[in-house]
This record gives C-alpha cells, structure tokens and sequence, in this order.
C-alpha cells in the first residue's frame, strides 16, 4: 500500500492568497484527519472525517479554513485567504475506525507551509 | 477534558544504550488506548508501538517496549541497544474509545543519540 499521500509537500505563497492541501488516504480506511503542527502549538487536530461526513471541525481555527471530503478516496483543505500565521506543517492522517482495536491513524508525510 | 503530558523536552542517549521517554496522561475513562509515535527530521509521523488500556501486558516491538502504569496514568517508552536512527521526536497521544477516536498528543521528547 502507498500509504496516506498528501501534496503538495512544500507551498510557499503570499498572504492573503488562497491554498489548498490535498490528501490521499490509504484505501479501505473510513476516518480522515487533518491535523497541523507548529513549534507553539504542537500538533493540533483540526478536523476528521467518518465516511465522508465531517465529525468534528472543533479544531478549525476560523472561517478561513474549510475542509471537505467529496469521496473516500480524496480530501482538500483550503485557506482563504492565507496569512503568515498559518505557516506550519499539515498533516493528514487515516484510520480504519472498523474495530477500536484497529483504531492507529497512519500520517502522510506532511505538507509544510510558508505563508510570506 | 483528557491531557497527556511529557515533561522532558530533550533526551540524549549514547548509542547501544537504553533510554526511557516518560509521559503522563490524565483521563476518567477506563478504556483508551496510548500511541507513541516517532517523527525523524523527514517529518514523517511513524507509529512505534501502541498500548490498550484493558491489556495488563506491556506492549513491546523490538527495541522499543512500554512501560504501562494504568493506576498511575503513566505510559513510558523504552528504547533499548539505541541506534543513530533512533534520533527523532517522539510523540506520546491518547485515543479515547468513546465516539470520537480523537487523539490527544503530547508536547513531544525530542530525543538524541550520541556516537
């Protein structure tokens, strides 16, 4: 299996444009998760989702950030419009959320970004 | 609310040595499960090893072993014969059982290894 693939791996872009971050979960899983980690913060859930349907965007930091999941295979998300306080690493994550006891969520390699 | 805490920002160790990353957590439920993971300088989050909380036996996975105190909300990391490779930060996350599957993550141990 590829495992969890999110791209791009690096953006760099400018305040106030928009950004979207796209993940690819490993086939089969039912639960997606995007979190974001900063030196202040640590890694922050900011929203999953079960089947395709958001649980809990509680984390969502604010209107800017949007996030969706349009079939179980891909999820975006996006901010609108960026500022220099979002730099930091997003992460993606799945799990399989069958059985509890198969409950580990499996992180893409990341995304970092840089916003000037 | 759940928390999980580790104390220690940094660790080193020489290499073959044995090392223990120590965390905490803080929770009223009985069952849960506990998670170390592993991000080396690639970023990458690598799962090390994983404790139920209904199981009285350590979990182990090769060099790596857990020291599980359910009584007193501790759940260390054992790193035995450490390698260069070893050298990354490490997460402790807490994964509740009731609804949400949400994970609660530590601060992180950033952790050295010395030739």
């Amino acid at each position: 299996d590829a495992g969890v693939i999110q791209s791009p791996r690096h953006e760099v872009t400018e305040m106030g444009q928009e950004v979207t971050l796209r993940c690819k979960p490993i086939s089969g899983h039912n639960s997606l998760f995007w979190y974001r980690q900063t030196m202040m913060r640590g890694l922050e859930l900011l929203i999953y989702f079960n089947n395709n349907v958001p649980i809990d965007d509680s984390g969502m930091p604010e209107d800017r950030f949007s996030a969706k999941m349009p079939n179980a295979s891909f999820s975006t998300l996006k901010i609108q419009p960026s500022e220099p306080r979002d730099s930091a690493v997003y992460f993606c994550a799945s799990s399989p959320r069958v059985d509890p006891s198969t409950d580990t969520q499996y992180f893409g390699p990341g995304t970092r970004l840089t916003v000037l | 609310a759940q928390t999980v805490t580790q104390s220690q920002p940094e660790m080193s160790v020489q290499e073959a040595e044995t090392v223990t990353l120590s965390c905490t957590y803080d929770t009223s439920e009985s069952d849960y499960y506990l998670f170390w993971y592993k991000q080396p300088p690639s970023r990458q989050m690598i799962l090390v090893i994983r404790q139920e909380a209904y199981k009285q036996q350590n979990a182990t996975e090769n060099r790596f072993s857990v020291n599980f105190q359910k009584a007193a909300k501790s759940f260390s990391l054992k790193i035995s014969d450490s390698q260069l490779g070893d050298a990354a930060m490490y997460f402790c996350a807490y994964s509740s059982l009731s609804g949400t599957y949400k994970y609660i993550f530590g601060t992180g141990t950033r952790l050295k290894v010395l030739a």
